[in-house]
Order: structure tokens, then C-alpha cells, then sequence
């Protein structure tokens, strides 16, 4: 079955400090997807990322980089030179193509920005 | 602007009534589903469906029955809402693989 788990239930910096959000999944599938969602206080997710199972380069994205190692089943995303406006509930999320397109998410993980 | 919307933003309702969730998007997307959010647990499926009067459960669908009679629209259904279903519900539709989705704003209903 499949399973993602986000350890860091909340985490506060300062504005512009640099921040890694963890995200760890168990998963038997060989093709399978994985993906970043940002929810600010509106309550709308936001698409961030996908990767999939075969595609192990990291990506960058203005201030966001994502780092896929499948050795560790690992998918962490790092904000660089954090802003306030990154305050948000963070969710990793995976997708299991036996599984159709169903996702399983994380617990998620708030993120504080303070000024 | 593509999306998908739910009917209400916040609900209240007494314990033992019926509940309707609606969501319609308007992607033409074949795939929906209904999410359950609550803190600490993350987004858990409820049910979702592939097709139109299709209809699949997910990890908790104890409580829940779904209606899909058109491919834009899928309600969530709360036979006798109890207070241990105040919750935040999320509403996404997909394309198939390589996976699109759009989630809608959210209802957070509260069961009184």
C-alpha cells in the first residue's frame, strides 16, 4: 500500500532563511508520481510540482528546488531566501499508477515565515 | 479560467440530518474525487469515480455515499451527519495519466 509521511508537522523561520520540507514514501509500484501542493489560508491547494518514478533530476523553480532520490525514497522541497507570503500548509503527495489517479497526501507540514 | 467549484464554504448542520456537498468543474475531466482534510491526517479519500455513475471507495468511505448522474458534477453525501464528520472537504477533479488536478476552495462544515 501506499504511504507518504511528512515528519515535520510545523516549522517557523525568519524571512529569507533558507527552509527543507521533508517528505518520505513507501510505495511497491515501479511507475508512480510524486507531488508538491501548497495551501495557503484561502484553503485552495496549489499545484507546486510532479515528478515521475523515472525522472531522478532535481528541479528548480525560481526560489523553490525539489530533491528526488529514490534510493531513499525521499522527495523534499527547499525554499530559498524565504518569504512570508510562502506561510502555508505544505503537502507531499504520492500517486501509484496501479492505483489510477488517486492520491494519497502526507500529513502536511505548516510552514511560518515570520518577518 | 478553468476550476473547480463547491457549492458552499461553510456549513452547519445538526447532528443526524442529511447533507448534500456539491462540486462541479467544468475541465471536462473524467476523473473526481472527494477528500476529507483534518489536522494532523492530512487529505484522506473518501470515494471517487472514474466515470459517469461510476463510483469507487477510498480509504474512509464509512458514513459517505457519492452521486455522479453528469461528468461535471459529484456530490458528496452525509446520510446522517454526526459530529465526528466536522471536517474540511475537498473536491478534485483529474485528467488521466500524466495526472492533472484541480482541487476546489474547500467547505469546512461543522456538525453541531
Amino acid at each position: 500500500a501506499q504511504k507518504v509521511t511528512q515528519a515535520q508537522t510545523e516549522i517557523s523561520v525568519v524571512e529569507k532563511e533558507d527552509v527543507t520540507l521533508d517528505c518520505v514514501y513507501e510505495t511497491r509500484d515501479t511507475t508512480y508520481y510524486l507531488f508538491w501542493y501548497k495551501q495557503p489560508p484561502s484553503g485552495e491547494l496549489v499545484f507546486l510540482i510532479r515528478r515521475n518514478s523515472f525522472d531522478e533530476q532535481n528541479e528548480i523553480s525560481g526560489r523553490y528546488s525539489w530533491n528526488f532520490q529514490k534510493s531513499t525514497s525521499s522527495f523534499n522541497f527547499t525554499i530559498t531566501a524565504s518569504q512570508v507570503v510562502d506561510s502555508a500548509v505544505y503537502f507531499c503527495a504520492l500517486s501509484e499508477e496501479t492505483s489510477g489517479s488517486r492520491l494519497t497526501f502526507g500529513e502536511g507540514t505548516q510552514l511560518t515565515v515570520n518577518p | 479560467d478553468v476550476k473547480v467549484t463547491q457549492s458552499s464554504r461553510y456549513l452547519v448542520k445538526r447532528t443526524g440530518e442529511k447533507v448534500f456537498l456539491e462540486c462541479v468543474q467544468d475541465m471536462d475531466h473524467e476523473n473526481m474525487f472527494w477528500y476529507r482534510q483534518d489536522p494532523g491526517l492530512g487529505l484522506r479519500l473518501i470515494y471517487f469515480s472514474y466515470d459517469v455513475k461510476m463510483k469507487e471507495k477510498g480509504d474512509i468511505p464509512e458514513g459517505y455515499s457519492v452521486s455522479r448522474e453528469k461528468k461535471e458534477r459529484f456530490s458528496l453525501i452525509l446520510e446522517s451527519a454526526s459530529t465526528n464528520q466536522t471536517s474540511m472537504y475537498l473536491c478534485a477533479s483529474s485528467t488521466p495519466a500524466p495526472y492533472g488536478y484541480t482541487f476546489g476552495s474547500g467547505t469546512r462544515l461543522t456538525v453541531v
